[in-house]
């Protein structure tokens, strides 16, 4: 059963424009979210996250967002640059941390 | 401060065989998870251990076992080896807080022919 759920399995996005990356997850007992970026054959790296009690995290180009009643977590990248272009997972912490499938990012020069 | 490192780097090994997998943490960090990353599958959870306990557990089968050490290093085996378990294996460290971050190492490409 997949708690955290990305929909969209790729994206691509314009130099320059934003990307908007979603995430749904099924707990409300879930208090800690992250996204983390992944180039093909390196481990996940750490990107941003926010906590239950919080709407909005930013840091530098990226911020997160955070809807609890939607059970709704959103990335937003501005603006988008080439380097960028990876997979995005995003993840929420119970008992344990429980990842989505990915959305693979595509930032187009 | 260094990284997770994880040994090997790729491993090659064939059906029925096992295999042992490394895993050093962060300097200070006192967990260590364990996943198992396949194409469409996302990360799933193997394991995670905290000061040398397993702490939690996902839902794969007996075969997958794992260990810490004191020192927090921890290893993961897998025995009796199917074709399924073709898959790059990371390892993650944290603090081991409630509301932790994990960081990963590099993974482990395991392949099984």
């Amino acid at each position: 059963d997949q708690q955290v759920k990305q929909n969209s399995p790729s994206l691509s996005v314009q130099e320059g424009r934003i990307s908007i990356l979603n995430c749904d997850y099924t707990n409300s007992m879930f208090d800690y979210f992250l996204w983390y970026k992944k180039y093909p054959a390196e481990g996940p790296t750490f990107l941003i996250s926010i906590s239950s009690i919080k709407d909005k995290n930013e840091d530098g180009r990226f911020t997160v967002f955070l809807n609890k009643s939607a059970k709704h977590l959103s990335l937003h990248i501005v603006p988008s640059q080439p380097g960028d272009s990876a997979v995005y997972f995003c993840a929420a912490t119970g008992n344990q941390f429980y990842f989505g499938t990915g959305t693979s990012l595509t930032v187009i020069p | 401060k260094a990284g997770v490192t994880q040994t090997p780097r790729y491993l090659i090994k064939t059906r029925g065989q096992q295999v042992t997998l490394s895993c050093s943490p962060i300097s200070g960090h006192r967990s260590v998870s364990w996943y198992q990353q396949t194409p469409g599958q996302g990360l799933q959870f193997l394991f995670e251990y905290f000061s040398e306990t397993q702490r939690n557990k996902g839902n794969f089968p007996g075969r997958f076992s794992g260990r810490q050490f004191s020192n927090s290093r921890s290893e993961m085996n897998v025995s009796t080896l199917e074709l399924g378990d073709s898959a790059l294996y990371l390892c993650a460290s944290g603090v081991g807080r409630d509301t932790d971050t994990q960081y990963f190492g590099p993974g482990t490409r395991l392949t099984v022919l």
